[in-house]
């Protein structure tokens, strides 16, 4: 079974300064990875997934992921956050292809960005 | 491409009612799935249609069932509603069900039962 843990329920900056959001997955077998956001009342919108590729992701709007094996993490990141940044992020992955679980995606709890002038 | 559209985006019901939500993935994908969201359970999967086969079920009770057309678009249906069933439920599209596929998320239907 796949699991992720977001490490922070809610985090604040300041407008210009950098984001850090923090996951930790738990696999048995090489992981597909993803982030999502959803803005209030709205759906979810990827901002980069991670496919065995290239360790470090790059994502819309300035964000992007390092995938690190050995620490079992994927922690998102963006050098200069923004007012419109604001929203919950969520830390995702799928289901293994052999198992007919491909399709199924495993949440993280989310963290709610809060961007402050 | 149009996105994955979802009808109605809001509802209201009471309990014991029924209700059926629907999605249209977008054109080409032929997997549907269908998620939960709660404030006190989170995000969590119900279950996947590819090719309107149920190819993968989440861990909720026989009251939430679902079916898909042979043009892809999904229902999904829950019965003898619950005050707990209020959500908003969001529909996925994504091409092949590979688990290195993005999936693509509808606006979602916000459900409450009263």
């Amino acid at each position: 079974a796949q699991s992720v843990t977001q490490l922070d329920s809610h985090v604040s900056v300041s407008e210009g300064t950098p984001v850090l959001l923090r996951c930790n997955y738990s696999s048995s077998y090489s992981p597909s990875l993803f982030w999502y956001v959803q803005h209030p009342n709205k759906g979810l919108q990827l901002l980069l997934k991670y496919t065995s590729a290239a360790t470090l992701v790059k994502g819309i709007n300035g964000f992007e992921a390092e995938f690190k094996k050995s620490e079992t993490s994927f922690h998102l990141t963006k050098p200069s956050a923004h007012m419109s940044d604001a929203a919950e992020y969520f830390c995702v992955v799928s289901g293994r292809v052999n198992t007919g679980t491909a399709s199924k995606l495993t949440f993280g709890t989310g963290t709610r960005l809060q961007v402050t002038l | 491409k149009a996105g994955v559209t979802q009808t109605p985006r809001y509802l209201i019901k009471t309990r014991g009612q029924q209700v059926t939500l629907s999605c249209s993935p977008i054109s080409g994908h032929r997997s549907v799935s269908w998620y939960q969201q709660t404030p006190g359970q989170g995000l969590q999967f119900l279950f996947e249609y590819f090719s309107e086969t149920q190819r993968n079920k989440g861990n909720f009770p026989g009251r939430f069932s679902g079916r898909q057309f042979s043009n892809s678009r999904s229902e999904m249906n829950v019965s003898t509603l619950e005050l707990g069933d209020s959500a908003l439920y969001l529909c996925a599209s994504n091409s092949g069900g590979r688990s290195t596929d993005t999936q693509y998320f509808g606006p979602g239907t916000r459900l409450t039962v009263l």
